[in-house]
């Protein structure tokens, strides 16, 4: 079983509408959370980061994390084709610990 | 503006023969990362380093090496080139902690 486990998809929705991106992991001492955007043919760049438990908004994402079950998720809200990428989550324990462990990656397109 | 560099882009060797992929960051961060990216794997950790002659294996390190000589350049070398490791090739880095990690534009390598 991975430490991280992310729907791989692909996912495909309509422009404006709400997406949801998730990832459950195995690791309890995990205390720093990530979600990265992939575009294609590109590296991934940090889109949000999270510590602990709790939600954070950025613009049209909100990121929140329940340690309690060991989920974490990724709210779009108003969709846009631009959004259409491979989202990466990450976590680590941080400290010494300081690499990331990495889901499988969820490839999404919102279609116009 | 500071940069992460991975040289070559695109990279077709043989079965057998040694590789060797640059990385160069211009941010002066203590921590580098190199990764592969497989379809159905996302992002897997060969090897890290937390500064000058120190290097770490990561989750898929059999058949590759790293060396730290400077602050800014962690090459890897694929000793003898496999065709299972036919992958995209990342490069990150970070500072010091439970930081963002900055990745570069990433090397294609096929090995025939």
């Amino acid at each position: 079983q991975k430490e991280v486990e992310q729907d791989p998809g692909p996912l495909s929705v309509p422009e404006g509408a709400i997406v949801s991106l998730n990832c459950t992991y195995s690791n309890s001492a995990f205390q720093y959370f990530m979600w990265y955007r992939q575009y294609s043919r590109k590296g991934p760049e940090l889109l949000m980061y999270t510590y602990s438990s709790g939600n954070k908004e950025d613009g049209r994402f909100t990121a929140q994390v329940d340690k309690s079950s060991k989920y974490i998720s990724l709210f779009i809200r108003d969709s846009q084709p631009s959004d259409s990428a491979t989202y990466l989550c990450a976590m680590t324990r941080g400290g010494v610990a300081q690499k990331l462990v990495f889901g499988q990656g969820t490839r999404l397109t919102i279609n116009p | 503006d500071a940069e992460i560099t991975q040289s070559p882009r695109h990279k077709i060797t043989e079965t057998g023969r040694q590789v060797t992929l640059a990385c160069h960051q211009t941010w002066n961060h203590n921590n580098m990362f190199w990764y592969r990216q497989d379809l159905g794997h996302g992002l897997r950790l060969i090897h890290y380093s937390y500064g000058v002659q120190d290097t770490n294996k990561g989750e898929v390190s059999d058949g590759y090496s790293v060396s730290r000589s400077n602050t800014e350049d962690l090459p890897l070398t694929l000793e003898s080139a496999a065709s299972s490791q036919t992958s995209v090739y990342f490069c990150a880095s970070s500072e010091i902690g439970p930081n963002e990690q900055f990745f570069g534009p990433g090397t294609r390598l096929t090995v025939l």
